[in-house]
């Protein structure tokens, strides 16, 4: 497609379950981030993925959250028992390299509701 | 570390007045400085973005920003508003020091009255 998206759009799940979230980057784009927005908060970095190296994982916020990318394309967020706190609404995005001056394209995001 | 400041929680403004929202860094050396948009219930846009040269930065949708060395800012302003400006706007510092992670302000929460 021409932009990021994210699959679903929303999702509501009940405390103690697990969900998975998805993300499709734009393609040709090597580098793809992952954050959590929170109500009246800023982006919280989770993982940030480049090409082939070890994804830099130091933003998840707990061993309950994983992620993995397949074949430099598609990445998946997984959050296994989910708590309310988990609550929020979870960005992905990506660019076509991994510098710090590349433009970050972003997903409309998925609203995770906990209850 | 680098770390980036949006005093204002939510600012107001009437359809048609000037607009400036101020954004606040912090990093030792030159950053590359970002403002996106984030309009109800999308992800975010790129407004405009600064890394070298002309300290004044035009983008799209009649935005500009300005990056000034001496006070760690980088505001943006559009001098005539439209009901369609009214989203959240974020000030973003690129990753520094090796980093290629971005760090986000908190937002800034636009709203127009007509």
């Amino acid at each position: 497609g021409a932009g990021v998206s994210q699959s679903p759009s929303n999702k509501v799940t009940e405390k103690g379950k697990d969900v998975e979230l998805r993300c499709d980057p734009i393609s040709g784009h090597t580098a793809l981030y992952w954050y959590r927005q929170s109500l009246g908060q800023g982006l919280e970095f989770l993982i940030y993925f480049q090409g082939n190296s070890a994804p830099d994982k130091s933003g998840l916020p707990s061993d309950r959250f994983s992620a993995e990318r397949t074949g430099g394309s598609v990445s998946t967020l997984t959050i296994q028992r989910t708590q309310q706190e988990d609550s929020a609404v979870y960005l992905c995005a990506s660019s076509s390299g991994g510098l710090a001056n590349n433009e970050q394209f972003f997903g409309p995001g998925t609203r995770l509701t906990v209850l | 570390a680098q770390s980036v400041t949006q005093p204002d929680i939510h600012i107001t403004v009437s359809e048609g007045a000037s607009l400036e929202l101020r954004c606040n860094y912090s990093y030792g050396a030159t950053p590359y400085l970002f403002w996106y948009v984030q309009s109800p219930g999308q992800g975010l846009q790129l407004l405009l973005k600064y890394f070298s040269g002309d300290t004044l930065v035009q983008g799209i949708k009649g935005f500009e920003a300005e990056f000034k060395r001496s006070q760690s800012s980088f505001n943006l302003r559009k001098p005539s508003v439209h009901w369609s400006d009214a989203a959240e706007y974020f000030c973003a510092v690129g990753g520094t020091g090796g980093s290629y992670i971005p760090t986000f302000g908190r937002g800034t929460s636009l709203i127009v009255h007509p």
